[in-house]
């Protein structure tokens, strides 16, 4: 059974980066789509972007696309979202989540990693 | 830009009641349509995928139709533990829905 385990919670100043990590178990890492979502407090799911492992190269939304950076490492099975020049609408909480391959809705997700922004 | 619409916002029901929740999409994005459950302090739960396949595990009372920009998700009879916030998403460029949010009546 798949499962994504993510880093714990942060607590960052304005301008500064936070880079959260998310460790797939239990199954195939490289051929499956890890994408990045956020939620932040009382509103909706914002999908960030996402990477196929094997592919290397990721695909962003509009929105954050200056300022994200998603990795990930075959050797451990784990992806990286890095978020830099924090701003206070960046605290949210980050979710990985797992295409399940063809059309590639997400059926594995993470258990979030909550982001504070705050001087 | 593509947008998602989904409507109600918010839905009142009762235990037993046959509830339908509806996402309208700006542009046709064929079937590439997802549904997913989210309860306060949770991941989300992908429900149904491709408009109209249930994911494994998840019941029966569940379904999912639609083609091109209209789609919708329909609960057949509400059970205590249905009662969240409903989410579509389209996964040509993964852009979600604004959510609506199950309450009991």
């Amino acid at each position: 059974q798949v499962q994504l385990v993510q880093s714990g919670a942060e607590v960052k100043k304005p301008g500064s980066s936070v880079k959260v990590s998310c460790k797939t178990s239990g199954g195939t890492f490289s051929s499956y789509a890890i994408n990045w979502v956020r939620q932040a407090p009382g509103q909706g799911l914002e999908w960030m972007g996402r990477i196929i492992p094997v592919l290397v190269t990721a695909n962003y939304a509009q929105k954050v696309q200056d300022r994200v950076t998603i990795t990930a490492d075959e050797s451990t099975t784990t992806a990286y979202m890095e978020l830099n020049s924090l701003r206070s609408e960046d605290t949210a909480v980050y979710y990985c989540a797992r295409g399940r391959g063809g059309g590639d809705a997400f059926n594995v997700w993470g258990q979030g990693t909550m982001v504070i922004v705050s001087s | 830009d593509m947008q998602m619409t989904q409507s109600p916002s918010t839905l009142s029901a009762s235990v037993g009641d046959r509830v339908t929740i509806t996402c309208r999409a700006s542009q046709s994005i064929s079937n590439w349509l997802a549904w997913y459950q989210q309860k306060p302090g949770k991941a989300p739960k992908l429900l149904i995928y491709d408009a109209s396949s249930l994911e494994s595990g998840v019941p029966s009372r569940f379904s999912g139709s639609g083609s091109g920009t209209e789609f919708t998700l329909t609960i057949s009879s509400l059970q205590p533990d249905d009662f969240a916030t409903y989410y579509c998403q389209q996964y040509t460029s993964y852009l979600f829905g604004q959510g609506t949010k199950l309450e009991i009546k």
